[in-house]
């Protein structure tokens, strides 16, 4: 059974840039969560594909946005990066979109804003 | 009010002890509850999961979940150096669309040979 991956590990980009980063969910798994972790933190949802709908949205700017495909593999993009955007990106999937369904982490791609 | 607290710590546990983690919440009508050990720079990893009221057993690992009172607590018999991380508490709130996650900032636990 594959895991949750995500792509790329590492990523050190400029303010005003853009990013994309990429996740593949785990086996058998049709929702995406997104959560952004600063240093010392505890991870921030930023929000949730089900199918290919977003299913949820946490605090986080319109300039993040993300989408899923079929799939079910998703995207998170950042646009006109800010110094605070320099954290850890958590991808995490679960079987579906129930509140008692456990979500399973990738490795994350951290990112640096200079 | 923060949604989720935890003692940052950290929590220094020696080796063979019982470590205890508490976190409580707010959020009177939430229902599913998660714990998830952190080694530094590395993604959280699900450990431990209940959804009732009492203990869940899991190995060495004991989660208990008092709703009435509002919190949840993690026990971790025969600590281990390979225990020494920051473990998140987290819920799923009440209500919201799908399960996203609210997490605590996390206890950090050294466990001491």
């Amino acid at each position: 059974e594959t895991g949750v991956t995500q792509s790329p590990t590492h990523l050190i980009k400029t303010r005003g840039q853009q990013v994309t980063l990429r996740c593949s969910s785990q086996s058998g798994h049709n929702t995406v969560s997104w959560y952004q972790q600063a240093l010392g933190q505890g991870p921030q949802f930023i929000f949730q594909y089900y199918r290919e709908e977003e299913n949820g949205r946490g605090n986080f700017p319109p300039r993040f946005s993300g989408l899923q495909f079929p799939n079910y593999s998703s995207e998170l993009n950042v646009n006109a990066l800010e110094l605070d955007d320099s954290a850890l990106y958590l991808c995490a999937s679960s079987l579906d979109g129930q509140g008692y369904q456990p979500q399973h982490f990738g490795d994350g791609t951290r990112l640096s804003i200079l | 009010q923060k949604e989720v607290e935890q003692n940052s710590g950290p929590l220094s546990v020696p080796e063979g002890a019982i470590a205890s983690l508490n976190c409580t919440y707010s959020d009177r009508g939430s229902q599913s509850f998660f714990w998830y050990r952190q080694y530094s720079g590395k993604s959280p990893e699900l450990i431990m999961f209940i959804y009732s009221n009492g203990d869940k057993e899991d190995g060495r690992f004991t989660a208990q979940l008092n709703k009435a009172s509002q919190y949840v607590s993690l026990l971790i018999r025969d600590s281990q150096p390979s225990d020494s991380a920051t473990y998140l508490c987290a819920f799923s709130p009440p209500g919201a669309a799908g399960n996203k996650l609210t997490f605590g900032g996390g206890t950090r636990v050294l466990v001491k040979p």
